[in-house]
C-alpha cells in the first residue's frame, strides 16, 4: 500500500494554458475524489468516481474542468484556459466503498499557481 | 445545505496540556458520520478520528477523543498530552449522503500551535 499519489506536486503555468493533474489511488479502491483547497480554507468537493463512472460534479467544476478515470484506476483532472482564480491545491482521495461513511485517504496534493 | 462550522480559526496549547477544538454541523439526517482530519505543514490530510452518529459512545484514538453531542449537532475534538507533532490544521468533516451523492464536507479548519 503506497498511498494516494499525485503528480505533479507543483505546477506553475501562465494564464490561458491548459494543465493536467494525475492521481493514482490506493490499489483496489473503487472510489476516487477530487477536492480543491485554497489557502486558509477547507477542501471543497469537486467530483468523484466509482470505478470509471463519474457520479457527481460540483457546480464549482466549470466547463473548463474535466476529470476522467478511464479504466477505474488512475484519474486525471484537466483545467483548460487556466485563470488566476484556479490557483489552489488540488487534492485527490480514494476509498474502498462498502457503505456510507467509509474513510477516505488523501494524497499530498498538487499545487497550481497561475501567473 | 449541509454545513460544517469551526468557530476557532486558531488555537494554541502548551506541550503536555489538553486542548479542545470545536465543531458544529447542520444535517437533516438521523444517521451519519463525522470525522476529524489533521493536515500538517507537509499538507497531506490524515484521518484522526471517526464517529458514527448512531453510536452513543464517543470515539477515542489514543490521545484523541471526541465529545459528540447529537442533539446539539456538536462534535469537538480533545487532544490530551499535546505533543509538538500535533501542530497542524485540523478539519472537521461531515459525511453527506443526499440524492444519491456521497461526499465529505469540510469546515474551514482550526490551526493548532503547540508551544514547547
Amino acid at each position: 500500500d503506497t498511498g494516494v499519489s499525485q503528480d505533479p506536486r507543483h505546477k506553475i503555468t501562465k494564464r490561458g494554458q491548459n494543465v493536467t493533474f494525475r492521481c493514482d489511488p490506493i490499489s483496489e479502491h473503487n472510489r476516487l475524489y477530487w477536492y480543491r483547497q485554497t489557502l486558509g480554507q477547507g477542501p471543497e468537493f469537486l467530483t468523484y468516481f466509482q470505478n470509471e463512472a463519474q457520479l457527481e460534479k460540483s457546480r464549482l467544476l466549470s466547463d473548463r474542468f474535466s476529470a476522467e478515470r478511464p479504466k477505474g484506476s488512475f484519474s486525471t483532472l484537466e483545467i483548460q484556459r487556466t485563470e488566476q482564480g484556479d490557483s489552489a491545491m488540488y487534492l485527490c482521495a480514494s476509498s474502498l466503498w462498502i457503505g456510507s461513511g467509509n474513510t477516505i485517504y488523501f494524497g499530498e496534493g498538487s499545487w497550481l499557481t497561475v501567473v | 445545505a449541509q454545513t460544517v462550522t469551526q468557530s476557532q480559526p486558531e488555537m494554541s496549547v502548551q506541550e503536555a496540556e489538553t486542548v479542545t477544538l470545536s465543531c458544529t454541523y447542520d444535517t437533516s439526517e438521523s444517521d451519519y458520520y463525522l470525522f476529524w482530519y489533521k493536515q500538517p505543514p507537509s499538507r497531506q490530510m490524515i484521518l484522526v478520528i471517526r464517529q458514527e452518529a448512531y453510536k452513543q459512545q464517543n470515539a477515542t484514538e489514543n490521545r484523541f477523543s471526541v465529545n459528540f453531542q447529537k442533539a446539539a449537532k456538536s462534535f469537538s475534538l480533545k487532544i490530551s498530552d499535546s505533543q509538538l507533532g500535533d501542530a497542524a490544521m485540523y478539519f472537521c468533516a461531515h459525511w453527506v449522503t443526499q440524492g444519491g451523492s456521497e461526499k465529505l464536507v469540510f469546515g474551514k479548519g482550526t490551526k493548532l500551535t503547540v508551544n514547547p
